[in-house]
């Protein structure tokens, strides 16, 4: 059971939009950045999102972060095939002292 | 360029122990925490533990499902982080990465910056 709750799957099609949440608490989540990953089959995972919406360099402008109260939220725009893979919300717990990912989002361009 | 490389990854009985190292490069080392991140075949990430700067007394913090059993340290003249592990179980089977975390006494949360990860098998 992950600390960080995130819905299993989502679809939408090439070229729409689709948003992706991750659920948490004051001790993570309320009081710390939230960061996003995304990652392919067979490699590690790559930082889309830290800082709640920043973008590392070289990270398209489809691809955005938002953070209210206990919960954050991951956006692509613009869909591609490409984008298929699982994605992961983490941040900083401050009770436990701790790293905390959620369970992790399935994307799917149909 | 920053990379991470890990290495030390095989298959283990149930009890026995795996030393993990992660070679770093491209950054100052001895400036940064740096944790460890694990992956059960088929499923999400778990944050594994880290270890402080020595700025902050290189400290360190683990997961509850490692506490007890495994053990990171440092070796910042060979920008080497160390994951010990002890009394391994057959839940502990995992790709294990290693990660660049803060600069700072808090982890961040926020990884830009992953090894490749090395497989460990816990199996009789």
């Amino acid at each position: 059971q992950s600390v960080l709750t995130q819905p299993p799957s989502v679809s939408a099609a090439p070229g729409q939009k689709v948003t992706i949440s991750c659920s948490g608490s004051s001790s993570n989540i309320g009081n710390n950045y939230v960061s996003w990953y995304q990652q392919l089959p067979g490699t590690a995972p790559k930082l889309l999102i830290y800082e709640n919406n920043k973008r590392p360099s070289g990270i398209p402008d489809r691809f955005s972060g938002s953070k209210s109260g206990t919960s954050a939220t991951l956006g692509i725009t613009g869909l591609q095939t490409g984008d298929e893979a699982d994605y992961y919300c983490g941040t900083w717990d401050s009770s436990l002292s701790g790293g905390v990912f959620g369970g992790g989002t399935k994307l799917t361009v149909l | 360029e920053v990379q991470l490389v890990e290495s030390g990854g095989g298959l283990v009985q149930p009890g026995r122990s795996l030393r993990l190292s992660c070679t770093a490069s491209g950054f100052t080392f001895g400036d940064y925490a740096m944790s460890w991140v694990r992956q059960a075949p088929g499923k999400g990430l778990e944050w594994v533990g880290f270890i402080r700067s020595k700025a902050y007394g290189g400290t360190t913090e683990y997961a509850a499902s490692v506490k007890g059993r495994f053990t990171i340290s440092r070796d910042d003249s060979k920008s080497i982080a160390y994951l010990q592990m002890n009394s391994l179980k057959t839940e502990d089977t995992a790709v294990y990465y290693c990660t660049r975390d803060s600069p700072g006494y808090y982890g961040s949360g926020s990884y830009p910056y992953w090894g490749q990860g090395t497989l460990v098998t816990v199996s009789s």
